[in-house]
């Protein structure tokens, strides 16, 4: 079976851009976390959002936004970039809402210059 | 603030020792804890977790023992082998009143495994 997939791999965007990251959960798995990973630190979390509602929110900025679609993959989208955006973006997805463990995709590097 | 911390950022061990990775938690509230591994370019891999009316829990190789006296978590791998060099993090699972969990996760202690 295959296992939290992301897309694009790397990506290198300028200030004042907008991305947008894409992730599709393990087959089943209703909900998705969305964390930020700068270098040498460990995930932040940003967004879960479970059977398409969103469920939490961390701390972070309206400059970042997400969505979960019908088949339950997920979108994350990040406006106005900075150079401190840059990071290592992680999804994760587990079957139910809350304490469920979570499987994470490989990562989506982000690199702002 | 709430916070997950690690003792140690770096340990180093010799193939087929012991290794002993730390945690300390903050938040008395935390009810489920969860260790990663993290290679490199690659996502968290999930290792063991342990809920907080458990003391200690085992899993192929490794034992997560939680201490909630003083908050302290550790992951233990028995006969550490190269493979095992990753950075490994501890989360914590803290229920909220609103309709969602918080997880926190510490900083990541990177182990190092010497041939």
């Amino acid at each position: 079976d295959a296992g939290v997939t992301q897309s694009p791999t790397h990506l290198i965007k300028t200030r004042g851009q907008q991305v947008t990251l894409r992730c599709s959960p393990i087959s089943g798995h209703k909900s998705v976390s969305w964390y930020q990973q700068v270098l040498g630190q460990g995930p932040q979390f940003i967004f879960q959002y479970y059977e398409k509602e969103e469920r939490g929110r961390g701390n972070f900025p309206d400059r970042f936004s997400a969505r979960q679609f019908p088949n339950y993959s997920s979108e994350l989208n990040v406006n106005a970039l900075l150079l401190g955006d840059s990071a290592l973006y992680l999804c994760a997805s587990s079957y139910g809402p809350n304490t469920d463990t979570q499987y994470f995709g490989p990562g989506t590097r982000l690199t702002v210059l | 603030g709430e916070s997950v911390g690690l003792h140690l950022p770096t340990l180093s061990v010799q193939e087929g020792d012991n290794s002993i990775i730390n945690c300390a938690y903050s938040n008395s509230a935390s009810d489920y804890f969860i260790w990663y591994k993290q290679e490199s370019g690659k996502g968290p891999q999930f290792i063991i977790d342990i809920r907080s009316n458990m003391d200690k829990r085992q899993g192929q190789r490794v034992t997560v023992l939680l201490n909630k006296t003083v908050k302290h978590l550790s992951l233990q791998i028995a006969a550490t082998q190269p493979g095992d060099s990753a950075v490994y993090f501890c989360a914590e699972n803290i229920p909220m009143k609103t309709s969602y969990d918080k997880v926190i996760f510490g900083p990541g202690t990177s182990l190092s495994v010497i041939p």
